[in-house]
């Protein structure tokens, strides 16, 4: 199957900085999204974007499909922004099935 | 629009039991998704139904579980019997997906299961 890697495993940022998230992927895709797993466990759609550019307020997101990445950017940090974030793709030789990432654990202090 | 519900949200068994759990997709979404998510790992799709045709169970452990999706709507997820390592979170999605097109899949909160 397709290889979803994401880094950092762990990120810890004080509250107001700034992050950038990278998936990287094996093969072409043809869906992306990033989610928030929240700490009672919740997925959270935060993009669909199998490629270009979106922003949905300090959230943004840019996947290069040609080059198989995407990166997730969240501006201003809040500690609501703690949390789980994963990336999953999706081939279209497996249309629906979800490939994720081991995701990373984003702690915000205050 | 209601989201995707689950019941029960916890549940603790025995090995060898069995354990039963419910999905309420989106209204109107046609294909409904079951994911296990083992901690500290990304979900893992165990079956796909689109109405309630079964399009994906490569994944699923058909020895112990099983799934279905009566009248395209509602679906039920069964393990039996239970071992240690299904302890898991085991989370519903839905989409509306006609054939052919991509979608957003959404989550329900998941049921999380204690296989002792």
């Amino acid at each position: 199957g397709i290889q979803v890697e994401q880094s950092p495993p762990d990120l810890i940022l004080q509250e107001g900085a700034n992050s950038t998230l990278r998936c990287n992927f094996s093969d072409s895709v043809n869906n992306l999204q990033w989610f928030h797993q929240n700490p009672w466990g919740q997925l959270i759609n935060l993009f669909y974007i199998p490629s270009g550019t979106k922003q949905n307020g300090r959230l943004s997101a840019t996947t290069v499909a040609t080059e198989r990445y995407s990166l997730l950017y969240i501006s201003s940090s809040q500690t609501t922004d703690s949390g789980v974030y994963f990336c999953a793709v999706e081939r279209g030789s497996t249309l629906g099935r979800l490939y994720f990432g081991r995701g990373t654990q984003l702690t915000v202090w205050p | 629009e209601a989201g995707v519900a689950q019941s029960p949200r916890y549940k603790i068994i025995e090995k060898r039991q069995s354990v039963a759990f419910w999905c309420n997709p989106i209204s109107g979404h046609a294909t409904l998704y079951w994911y296990q998510q083992i901690l500290g790992q990304g979900p893992k799709l165990l079956i796909q139904f689109q109405n309630n045709g079964v399009v994906d169970d490569s994944q699923l452990p058909k020895d112990r579980f099983s799934a279905e999706r009566l009248k395209g709507v509602d679906s039920t997820l069964k393990i039996q019997p239970a071992k240690l390592e299904d302890s898991a979170v085991y989370l519903c999605a839905s989409s509306r997906r006609d054939r052919g097109r991509q979608e957003t899949q959404y989550f329900g909160p998941g049921t999380r299961l204690l296989v002792l």
